[in-house]
């Protein structure tokens, strides 16, 4: 299996911050890697595939960068709907494997 | 638009089977394959397997081999989930999603069912 690692595991920040969060592959995963939003007591939502593809209907405040093992998902601007978990996944080899998570939290 | 909707809370004792479904509309429900994740009380996401409706051809994650009976009714849309024998750590949130794939890029998952949680208490 390959491991995903999220750093950090949450995070503070204020609206108008700008956020990265990083997620790191054991192997190289070419640009297989994506990231998923998810609100308490809802289901996870896409917003970045194939490393840096922004998911038609995301705001384009959100971005994704990397290739290989090492990734980031970038807000430019939190707003406050940001406030959530955040996952990367990589579909690179089965099984498809999640990070720990990064719980972003307001400041 | 593109849904999947699953279905209900259960609540089931420890031994009991249990077949919870995820309804697909919108979009040919043959051509995609559909995976189930869960999600443990307060924890991340673990992928489990995946379905392709069209020919029923079925992947497993070695975590969930064995365990779990993944399926699927393309007359009606729909995929199942199944256990035979539910245990307490089988209390979870289970989500369905669609997989889409294109070359060059690998696969994700969009959409996702609201969520299914099956509780098993004694």
């Amino acid at each position: 299996d390959i491991q995903m690692t999220q750093s950090p595991s949450s995070l503070s920040a204020s609206v108008g911050d700008r956020v990265t969060i990083t997620c790191r592959a054991r192997q190289s995963i070419i640009s297989y890697l994506n990231w998923y939003q998810q609100k308490p007591g809802k289901a996870p939502k896409l917003l970045i595939y194939a490393a840096s593809s922004l998911q038609s209907g995301v705001p384009s405040r959100f971005s994704g960068s990397g290739s290989g093992t090492d990734f980031t998902l970038t807000i430019s601007s939190l707003q406050p709907e940001d406030f959530a978990t955040y996952y990367c996944q990589q579909s690179y080899s089965s099984p498809i494997t999640f990070g720990q998570g990064t719980r972003l939290e307001i400041k | 638009e593109v849904q999947l909707v699953q279905s209900g809370a259960e609540v089931k004792k420890p031994g009991e089977s249990l077949k919870i479904s995820c309804k697909g509309s919108g979009y040919s429900f043959t051509t995609y394959w559909i995976g189930w994740v869960r999600q443990m009380p307060g924890k991340g996401l673990e992928w489990m397997g995946i379905i392709y409706p069209g020919d029923s051809d079925t992947r497993y994650s070695p975590s969930f081999q064995g365990h779990v009976t993944i399926s699927a009714d393309k007359s009606i849309s729909t995929a199942y989930l199944q256990w035979s024998s539910l245990k307490a750590s089988d209390t979870a949130m289970y989500y369905c999603v669609r997989r889409t794939a294109a070359a060059g890029s690998g696969n994700w998952f969009d959409p996702w069912g609201q969520g299914t949680l099956v509780t098993v208490s004694s």
